[in-house]
């Protein structure tokens, strides 16, 4: 599997956007990128996937490059419920999830 | 979206002492199913693929014989921690593979959080 490599903490503001980023770039041709958090204490909540095209959903936006070597996560108005670890994992197909560290990101009022 | 649940969501024993812990989809059908381990201030580390109906795929380092998995039904895998002990202690994590869906995607259970005196 392909490594990711994320900051290690961001901070954002409540209301306005998170763009967490993560750099893939031995990623291969069939691999998707996922993203997932976790709150503390609990499960990871899966986020969204992509492959090439940018993806939206009722949770983020995932932003994939042209070459695919790096995305952005978008949380468009963060809450302080969004505060938590968030896990970039680039997987093939049917291949089991392996976490790195992740970028805990701390929203604040 | 897709439920898995877990039980018992924490659990205390005795070193020495074997600690069963269920994982379920609960709204659909999972041949694959996953164990994790995750130790404070740590990311997870995958422990075992748990296949329905087949043997499971243990991780480099971590013991078959220790950490019983079964998954006897397409809902339902379980992890068994046989002789406890306090270094076992550990939030376990469970994970299950959908694939009804357009495309494969793997849900999380909350977790069981297990403490060995």
């Amino acid at each position: 599997d392909a490594k990711t490599t994320q900051p290690t903490s961001m901070d954002c503001a409540e209301g306005r956007a998170a763009n967490l980023p993560c750099n893939h770039s031995t990623i291969s041709g069939n691999e998707y990128v996922y993203w997932y958090r976790q709150i503390h204490s609990q499960g990871p909540q899966y986020i969204i996937h992509g492959l090439k095209n940018n993806e939206t959903n009722e949770m983020a936006s995932l932003i994939i490059t042209e070459d695919r070597k790096s995305s952005t996560l978008i949380l468009p108005h963060a809450t302080l419920r969004d505060t938590a670890v968030y896990y970039c994992i680039v997987r093939w197909d049917t291949d089991k999830l392996i976490f790195g560290t992740g970028t805990r990101l701390q929203v604040f009022p | 979206g897709a439920v898995v649940s877990q039980h018992p969501s924490w659990v205390i024993c005795k070193s020495g002492t074997s600690v069963k812990i269920e994982c379920r989809s609960l709204d659909f059908q999972a041949t694959t199913m996953f164990w994790y381990r995750q130790f404070p201030k740590q990311s997870l580390m995958l422990m075992a693929t748990s296949n329905e109906g087949s043997k499971a795929t243990y991780e480099q380092g971590v013991e078959k014989d220790k950490f019983l998995i079964n998954h006897a039904s397409l809902t339902l895998s379980t992890l068994t921690v046989t002789s406890a002990h306090p270094e076992d202690s550990s939030f376990y994590i469970c994970s299950a593979r959908d694939q009804t869906r357009l495309t494969d995607t793997q849900y999380f259970g909350p977790g069981t959080r297990l403490t060995v005196l």
